[in-house]
């Protein structure tokens, strides 16, 4: 199985870009790469999806590095609803989607 | 379209008493997850279902089961509750196309159980 890691926690201020890194240097090349975010008192919710290319959507974007071995999650304008725990997530193994939470990284957001 | 929703919210049991939760799944997802969460850690994977089967189990003993609908709705059953078994479970709904890897999950809000 894919492994990933994360920084435990970063910070930033209201209004500023946030830059949240992933390594999943084990990934294979037909791996998707989820990143979800958890809320506090709220369940994980989807927050972008990649393979090869960077992605964007609503929510954020995602950058992923030539050699697939990293990525980076893209909150061009944090707010205070965005603090949040953030869940880089490899797919399961055997191609059978399960995927595997870490610790993730905790987004303090300062006013 | 309506989301993953999850019953009860809260409850609190006696060690060595048995549980059951459930989750209504997302309008068109066929699949089933459960994870369990402990305070200030990432959820972990409990099983998955899909097609009324179990389709994948994490490290947790037997005593935790679990049902899929012909709806696929779904049922986490925990018996012979341990205090570490204290935890938010957590639910996700998801639909089996587009390939395995971009399957999105939908979670609910989860059951926070507390074991005295």
């Amino acid at each position: 199985d894919a492994k990933t890691t994360q920084p435990n926690s970063m910070e930033s201020n209201e209004e500023e870009p946030v830059h949240l890194p992933c390594n999943h240097s084990t990934i294979s090349g037909t791996d998707y790469i989820h990143w979800y975010r958890q809320l506090p008192s709220q369940g994980p919710e989807y927050v972008i999806h990649g393979l090869t290319s960077n992605v964007n959507n609503r929510m954020a974007s995602l950058a992923i590095a030539e050699d697939r071995k990293s990525s980076t999650l893209i909150l061009h304008r944090a707010t205070l609803r965005d603090a949040a725990v953030y869940y880089c997530i490899p797919p399961g193994a055997g191609g059978s989607y399960i995927p595997t939470f870490g610790r993730g990284t905790s987004l303090i957001v300062h006013p | 379209e309506t989301g993953v929703t999850q019953s009860p919210t809260h409850l609190i049991k006696t060690r060595g008493q048995q549980v059951t939760l459930r989750c209504s799944s997302q309008s068109g997802h066929n699949t089933v997850s459960w994870y369990q969460q402990a305070l200030g850690q990432g959820p972990q994977f409990i099983f998955q279902y899909y097609r009324e089967e179990e389709n994948g189990r994490g490290n947790f003993p037997p005593r935790f089961s679990g049902l899929q609908f012909p709806n696929y709705s779904s049922e986490l059953n925990v018996n012979a509750l341990e205090l570490d078994d204290s935890a938010l479970y957590l639910c996700a709904s998801s639909s089996r196309t587009g390939g395995a890897g971009a399957n999105v999950l939908t979670f609910g809000a989860g059951s926070r159980l507390t074991v005295l």
